[in-house]
């Protein structure tokens, strides 16, 4: 079936550091979707993506959706306390199938 | 505009016993998702909904797990009997249309078996 990637596992950084994480599949998607889940909640949808080499923006978020269509990149510039989290990817296929997700990105800001 | 809503929040069963989970989607948003979270993995799909028709519940233990969205809108999950395995958040997610959507999530309820 299809499988997402996602780099770093996890990543402790700085206050203030801006911070790039990725998803990689080994099928294409037509639609990229970020996702952030606090503990003992659900998912928050962050960015959406739906075209090859689209560059998208969300306050200091910015994905883009790679050109070869297996991948995606999140960036947060200039971290704060808040973004404390998982990050995830979801990828969805041509044929409106569901949405498949990454293992997640940890991410620990120390202030 | 009311976001995906799930209960109970929390679930705490002994194994071999049964379990219902409830969602209620997004206001016309006509597909809906069951997802499983353990912990420290992402999202896997039990089953999809459009309407009130199944899409896709390749990947739902049939067993043990059904799920039906009778009139179209809100869905039940249930787990008969538990298994210690079945520990896990599970998510309600709705999007307005299949293919090309934004999925959105409920706080999903967190199943404790004993």
């Amino acid at each position: 079936g299809q499988q997402l990637n996602q780099s770093p596992q996890s990543m402790f950084i700085q206050e203030g550091e801006d911070v790039s994480m990725n998803c990689t599949s080994s099928s294409i998607f037509n639609t990229w979707l970020w996702y952030k889940q606090d503990p003992g909640e659900g998912p928050v949808l962050l960015i959406a993506l739906y075209k090859a080499g689209e560059l998208t923006s969300n306050g200091r978020l910015t994905a883009q959706f790679g050109i070869t269509r297996k991948d995606s990149f999140l960036n947060i510039s200039a971290s704060i306390p808040s973004d404390v989290g998982i990050y995830f990817c979801a990828g969805q296929n041509n044929y409106g199938q569901n949405f498949v997700f990454g293992p997640g990105t940890r991410l620990s800001v120390l202030p | 505009e009311a976001g995906v809503a799930q209960s109970p929040r929390y679930k705490i069963i002994e194994k071999r016993q049964s379990v219902a989970f409830w969602c209620n989607p997004i206001s016309g948003h006509a597909t809906l998702y069951w997802y499983q979270q353990i912990l420290g993995q992402g999202p896997k799909l039990l089953i999809q909904f459009q309407n009130n028709g199944v899409v896709d519940d390749s990947q739902l233990p049939k067993d043990r797990f059904s799920a039906e969205r009778l009139k179209g809108v809100d869905s039940t999950l249930k787990i008969q009997p538990a298994k210690l395995e079945d520990s896990a958040v599970y998510l309600c997610a709705s999007s307005l249309r299949q293919g090309g959507g934004k999925l959105f999530f409920g706080s999903g309820t967190q199943l404790s078996v004993l």
